[in-house]
């Protein structure tokens, strides 16, 4: 019964490379969401996507930042034309579908990728 | 809009009581507790539904009154265990998508 997965758990990528990060819920979830966390700070919201559709993007900087849940496969965050501010550990976490009993309010994070941007 | 988490860092001995605030300055469906460990994931510890109700994590308890928008975690008798950072998340429209605060960083010491 395997939990959220996330890889890869740690990416060096240098500036002007593209960081994408994948993100497989845990099993009957279809709802994921994405947060980021710089170092000693917060969780910050991202975005919130089920498959094929992206719910809530209200927290993905304008540009060069994507979110895909495809119908099959994982979930994927996508950072183009990385930067040394990009550099942090992004959470993903999943849940069943919200307006159902099996949704109990728990969100259930993986272990996170870190990104460091050299 | 991020909750705000008060204290920033406490340090307590074992056995030793405290007291996580977490306030809102918008009106809220729910509020979620989680514990993070250097390094790891952010492990679940409640939620607590509006209607001004308390649970209970093993020693670790919470309040939430809807009307102040506040929620109160409270670490009863301190263990070793309870180290690590606790983040409140809101949830103000009640469909999944969580707020959280900055965090507050527990260090319990022998």
């Amino acid at each position: 019964n395997a939990g959220v997965m996330q890889n890869p758990r740690h990416l060096v990528r240098r500036r002007g490379q593209e960081a994408r990060l994948r993100c497989s819920p845990m099993k009957g979830h279809s709802h994921v969401y994405w947060y980021r966390q710089l170092p000693e700070e917060g969780l910050k919201f991202m975005v919130y996507l089920q498959k094929e559709n992206i719910i809530d993007e209200s927290g993905m900087p304008k540009e060069r930042f994507s979110a895909e849940f495809p119908k099959e496969g994982p979930s994927i965050l996508r950072i183009q034309q990385v930067v040394r501010g990009d550099s942090a550990a992004y959470f993903c976490a999943s849940s069943p579908p919200v307006l159902t009993g099996a949704h109990t309010g728990e969100l259930f994070f993986g272990e996170g990728s870190r990104l460091t941007v050299l | 809009q991020q909750p705000v988490q008060s204290p920033q860092a406490v340090i307590l001995r074992e056995g030793e009581d405290a007291v996580i605030n977490c306030s809102s300055s918008k009106a809220l469906y729910s509020v979620h507790w989680y514990r993070q460990k250097h390094g790891e994931a952010p492990v679940f510890l409640m939620i607590l539904l509006k209607g001004g109700e308390q649970k209970g994590h093993e020693k670790i308890s919470a309040s939430f009154n809807e009307k102040k928008q506040q929620s109160s975690l409270y670490l009863t008798a301190s263990q070793l265990s309870y180290s690590g950072t606790y983040f409140c998340g809101t949830e103000p429209l009640g469909w999944g998508k969580l707020q959280f605060g900055a965090g507050t960083q527990v260090v319990v010491t022998p």
